[in-house]
């Protein structure tokens, strides 16, 4: 969906480094996530955001951080990048309409970590 | 959210209907039936969605049983871009934690 963005597309960096992945939205939506997606399996959860101050932890949030400045941007940061974090990363966005939540993604970041 | 239960592969000739079925016979009165699909290494993709009733909207139709144990996916005249796996996801509409639980999945295959 090209109104939610991500940068960058690919990345290759070594064990130990900090990277950050940025997420844009043009949606106007309030709620923004990040899951990761290893081959073969389904998506993680590994923060959510419901608005600019409200920021949760999903299932897989160690080695992970996020800053949600503001409404339309929600970055994912690994503070020391590590093999196992090597994985497709997808920012998401929802809106809810009367009660119903629809979640609409990004076309990911393929990280490796070497 | 309640699990659902779906075939790991289906074929289907291109220009033909694909009809991909899901079980949820867990499904608690107030979960919606999402559905989703991601065509290789792209973001998930949102089709449709629906409580109760049938559903339509430009990509595809949703049946859902009346018992709303199972329901499908309808792609009325298949391309070969629709190749994708796809998901069915049972959810509260207003999910706390907000998270999508994707299972397996269902690849569907369109030939030509």
């Amino acid at each position: 969906d090209a109104d939610v963005t991500q940068t960058p597309r690919n990345r290759i960096t070594k064990t130990g480094k900090r990277i950050m992945l940025e997420c844009s939205q043009t949606k106007g939506h309030d709620r923004m996530y990040w899951y990761r997606q290893d081959p073969g399996l389904g998506l993680q959860l590994i923060y959510y955001s419901f608005d600019v101050k409200d920021i949760n932890k999903g299932e897989i949030s160690d080695g992970y951080s996020v800053s949600r400045q503001a409404q339309a941007k929600f970055s994912l940061s690994l503070e020391s990048a590590i093999p196992n974090q090597t994985a497709l990363y997808f920012c998401a966005t929802s809106d809810y309409v009367g009660t119903v939540d629809t979640q609409y993604f990004g076309p990911g970041t393929r990280l490796t970590v070497l | 959210d309640a699990k659902t239960t779906q075939p790991p592969s289906m074929d289907c000739a291109e220009g033909r209907a694909a009809n991909l079925p899901c079980n949820h016979s867990t499904i608690s009165g107030n979960e919606y039936v999402y559905w989703y699909r991601q065509i290789h290494s792209q973001g998930p993709q949102y089709i449709i969605h629906g409580l109760k009733n049938n559903e339509t909207n430009e990509m595809a139709s949703l049946i859902i049983t009346e018992d709303r144990k199972s329901s499908t996916l309808i792609l009325p005249h298949a391309t070969l871009r629709d190749t994708a796996v796809y998901y069915c996801i049972v959810r509260v509409a207003y999910n706390q934690g907000g998270k999508l639980i994707f299972g397996q999945g269902t690849e569907l295959s369109v030939k030509p």
